[in-house]
């Protein structure tokens, strides 16, 4: 079945403890990004990745980081995690930057106390 | 002007009634557009594209007026199952799409 997983579906942390969302892919997609989403302020892009090796930030990057050694992974790593961080993540995936159809992962909610 | 942007709702709607809401965006170059679907709590996925004649896919009809720079998602005799967030999206930007904030839809029984 083609599907974006992510893990875990649910995280509660505190402060400054690092951490990290994984993502996978079994679609062979190039493209991949990461959003959150909030009440009100919808999806915002964190990070994107055009392909392995190549990743650029997206609207609210701060706090965040990401890595694409291979091409089905795009682990989120919070380093020192803040309680303004806590959100619903949504990776995705799409076959290219062009693509219209995007497949979104399961979500992680991710509560920082 | 937000590149995106919608009514956030929720609409109230009963059951059977028939109801559409609009999307409007910001750039007049924008080539494609699509509506996705978000039920409460889960990920978003495409339910359709529109084209420039309008399309339709069942009880959903979506269309797109340029010159006013809207695109509009109209739901038939709506069933409770439709209750979602609908999320306009529009290709183009530093993503290759611009997703709205969505519209909240509630069917009543």
């Amino acid at each position: 079945e083609a599907q974006v997983t992510q893990n875990p579906r649910y995280l509660i942390t505190v402060t400054g403890k690092k951490l990290t969302v994984t993502c996978s892919q079994n679609m062979n997609h190039e493209y991949m990004s990461w959003y959150r989403q909030d009440p009100g302020l919808g999806l915002r892009q964190i990070y994107y990745s055009m392909n392995v090796e190549v990743t650029d930030k997206g609207d609210v990057p701060e706090g965040y980081k990401v890595s694409r050694k291979e091409k089905r992974n795009f682990p989120l790593i919070l380093e020192s995690p803040s309680p303004n961080q806590t959100s619903l993540y949504f990776c995705a995936s799409r076959t290219a930057r062009n693509s219209y159809e995007q497949y979104f992962g399961p979500g992680t909610r991710l509560t920082v106390t | 002007r937000k590149e995106v942007e919608q009514d956030p709702g929720p609409f109230n709607v009963p059951e059977g009634a028939t109801v559409a809401f609009n999307c409007t965006y910001s750039n007049s170059a924008s080539q494609s557009f699509f509506w996705y679907r978000q039920d409460c709590r889960k990920e978003p996925k495409l339910l359709m594209s529109v084209y420039s004649s309008g399309n339709e896919d069942g009880r959903f009809t979506a269309q797109l007026n340029r010159a006013s720079q809207y695109i509009s998602l109209l739901i038939r005799d709506s069933k409770l199952s439709d209750s979602a967030t609908y999320l306009c999206v529009v290709r183009g930007g530093a993503d290759g799409l611009t997703f709205g904030k969505g519209t909240h839809l509630i069917i009543q029984p």
